[in-house]
């Protein structure tokens, strides 16, 4: 069974620019998690999707952030214009959660951003 | 809210010797437990999990993990590291209901040396 899948998997931009981050979860996976993990922290969520919804973004900086996840499968994250601060590492993770009952999140390898 | 503390950000130790990764959290209701391992340039991975049951916890690979509710604590813990193991360890919160929204602490560096 394949794992999550992101591309690409380094990004090297200038501030102000436009950059764009996407994810395949796996199959079947009906939750579908951003999150960001900046050198030397633990991952802290943008948004989580189940299905096409976007249940909680509450983290999501909106002013340059946006994300979509239009057919309930794959997800894009987009940020533009990029802040130098913005460089971190964007992970994606999908889990199964239909019944509402627990179940493991997957991550995928993540995409590396540097802005300069 | 939830949040989680991991004591030491770095833990060098010699290979086959014991090691404790220390993590204590904080909620205001009933949470699930992780411990998350990420080897360079790669994604996390699920090490062990507590979410009722039996407050001691085993990975496949020799760790293990009480929760102890009183303490608020959920240490990480193997009697024999290899180098292999080196990588950074995530330790988790969620509460257990609405969402499953996980709290990650900052991580804990194991460097395993010769």
């Amino acid at each position: 069974e394949a794992g999550v899948v992101q591309s690409p998997r380094y990004k090297i931009i200038e501030k102000k620019q436009p950059v764009a981050f996407w994810c395949n979860p796996i199959s079947g996976h009906n939750t579908l998690y951003w999150y960001r993990q900046n050198l030397g922290q633990g991952p802290e969520l943008l948004i989580r999707y189940e299905n096409e919804e976007a249940v909680d973004d509450s983290q999501l900086p909106k002013d340059r952030f946006s994300a979509e996840r239009l057919k309930g499968v794959d997800s894009t994250l987009k940020i533009q214009p990029a802040e130098l601060g913005d460089s971190a590492v964007y992970l994606c993770a999908s889990s199964n959660n239909r019944g509402g009952t627990y179940n493991e999140q997957f991550f995928g390898p993540g995409t590396r951003l540097t802005v300069l | 809210a939830q949040s989680v503390t991991q004591l030491d950000s770095q833990v060098p130790v010699f290979e086959e010797a014991p090691v404790e990764l220390r993590c204590n959290y904080s909620s205001s209701v009933s949470v699930y437990l992780f411990w998350y391992v990420q080897y360079p340039n790669q994604g996390l991975q699920l090490l062990l999990k507590y979410l009722s049951g039996s407050t001691l916890v085993e990975s496949i690979n020799g760790f293990e993990a009480e929760f102890n509710k009183s303490q608020t604590s959920f240490h990480l813990r193997k009697p024999s590291v290899h180098i292999s193991d080196t990588a950074e360890y995530f330790c988790a919160v969620s509460r257990n209901t609405g969402g499953f929204k996980t709290i990650f602490g900052a991580g804990t560096r194991l460097f395993v040396k010769a």
